[in-house]
């Protein structure tokens, strides 16, 4: 089945403590991205890679880092996570290239409570 | 301006209507406009995508583009309950830029 997984799908820290979410594809997918989606925000792009090695920010890219060694995993990594990154986050990926991007397949989301 | 502004709603219309859902674009959003559904608790999945200036038809779906406006829409005829959903309207190529969303009731 074609899909978009992420782990974890809950996550409760504290201030920070170091944590990674994993984002892995299986659609042989170049384009990947991240975003986080808060209440009267709506979904803001964190990073995107268009491509192995190849990665830019988004719009909200403060305090994130992002790596993109192998097509299919994009991991998301919060260094020191703070409580204002307590969020919904959902990581997405699109293989279309007609006019620069096609449809993005989203993971299930990733719940992250920082405190 | 928000680049890509939506109406947050809500918008009740009642089953077998149609629901039209707008959203306004700045110059910084690209050429390339998408329309996702978004139930609760669960993640966008795309309903159209559109391009060119006009209409593009889906079924029950229509999604108009007015670039010398900065205006996209989308039109769900015969609304359904199932058709219940925050939609987000989204720009933009590489670097996407989504509207809050517009929370649609459909009631029975």
């Amino acid at each position: 089945e074609a899909q978009v997984t992420q782990n974890p799908r809950y996550l409760i820290t504290v201030t920070g403590k170091k944590l990674t979410v994993t984002c892995s594809q299986n659609m042989n997918h170049e384009y990947m991205s991240w975003y986080r989606q808060d209440p009267g925000l709506g979904l803001r792009q964190i990073y995107y890679s268009m491509n192995v090695e190849v990665t830019d920010k988004g719009d909200v890219p403060e305090g994130y880092k992002v790596s993109r060694k192998e097509k299919r995993n994009f991991p998301l990594i919060l260094e020191s996570p703070s409580p204002n990154q307590t969020s919904l986050y959902f990581c997405a990926s699109s293989g279309g290239w007609d006019r620069g991007l096609g449809e993005q397949f989203f993971g299930p989301g990733t719940r992250l409570t920082v405190l | 301006q928000k680049e890509v502004e939506q109406n947050s709603g809500p918008l009740s219309v009642p089953e077998g209507a149609i629901a039209s859902l707008n959203c306004t674009y700045s110059d910084r959003v690209s050429q390339s406009f998408f329309w996702y559904r978004q139930y609760s608790g669960k993640s966008p999945e795309l309903i159209m995508s559109i391009y060119s200036n006009g209409d593009k038809e889906d079924g029950r779906f229509t999604a108009q583009l007015n670039k010398a406006s900065q205006y996209v829409s989308l039109l769900i005829r015969d609304s359904q309950p199932s058709d219940s959903a925050t939609y987000l309207c989204a720009g933009g190529g590489f670097k996407t830029i989504f509207g809050a969303g517009t929370r649609l009731f459909v009631k029975a």
